[in-house]
């Protein structure tokens, strides 16, 4: 069974531009959470979406967007770069919502704002 | 306070030995308690699992819960150059987010 897919592995961005990250969760799996993971904040969670609805949101700003669609891919959007938002960007599936017990995560996007 | 305190490390041990990492946490809310373990340039992977306290032991690998004290643990047993890797706990409360600690890095030494 193929496991989390994200694209782009790498992206490199200015201040004030926006970006789009996707993730595959694993088949038939319906829960993708977002994380955000920086060397001084650590791994934050972002967001969860299950059956294309948001179901928990963390602490970010509304820059910080995201959907999933009806075949579970799900899309993370950075509206208005900061410096700030470099960072590893990861999802993470599971068949359940909030099943912290069996997620399985993606390599991530590392994402550079210059 | 933050919610989950984690020291960072570096934590270097020889091969063989007995790993000790450990999180505080302050919310008593807190009852899914989760270590994963991330290699360099990867996602983190899950390696434990515990609801409420006790005690749960997998090969090499037991995790302690002990909500009294706020504190749980992650022992390793027979170290191998193979477990250095940055290990994280994790946190949630029922149907709310979870919450990582900042993770604690790890070498075991050959």
């Amino acid at each position: 069974k193929a496991g989390v897919t994200q694209t782009p592995r790498y992206l490199i961005k200015t201040r004030g531009q926006q970006v789009t990250l996707s993730c595959s969760p694993i088949s038939g799996h319906r829960s993708v959470s977002w994380y955000q993971q920086t060397p001084g904040q650590g791994l934050q969670f972002l967001f969860e979406y299950f059956s294309e609805t948001q179901r928990n949101k963390g602490n970010f700003p509304g820059r910080f967007s995201g959907r999933q669609f009806s075949n579970s891919r799900s899309e993370m959007n950075v509206s208005t770069l900061e410096l700030g938002d470099s960072a590893l960007y990861l999802c993470a599936s599971s068949y359940l919502a909030d099943s912290y017990n069996e997620q399985f995560f993606g390599p991530g996007t590392r994402l550079t704002v210059l | 306070q933050k919610e989950v305190e984690q020291d960072p490390g570096p934590l270097s041990v020889p091969e063989g030995a007995i790993v000790s990492l450990n999180c505080t946490y302050s919310n008593s809310a807190f009852q899914y308690f989760m270590w994963y373990r991330q290699y360099s340039r990867k996602g983190p992977e899950l390696l434990m699992y515990t609801y409420s306290s006790g005690n749960k032991e997998d090969g090499r690998f037991t995790a302690q819960v002990d909500k009294s004290s706020k504190y749980i643990s992650l022992f390793i047993r027979d170290s191998q150059p193979s477990d250095s890797a940055t290990y994280l706990c994790a946190m949630s409360a029922k149907d709310d987010k979870i919450i990582f600690g900042k993770g604690t890095r790890l070498h075991i030494l050959p």
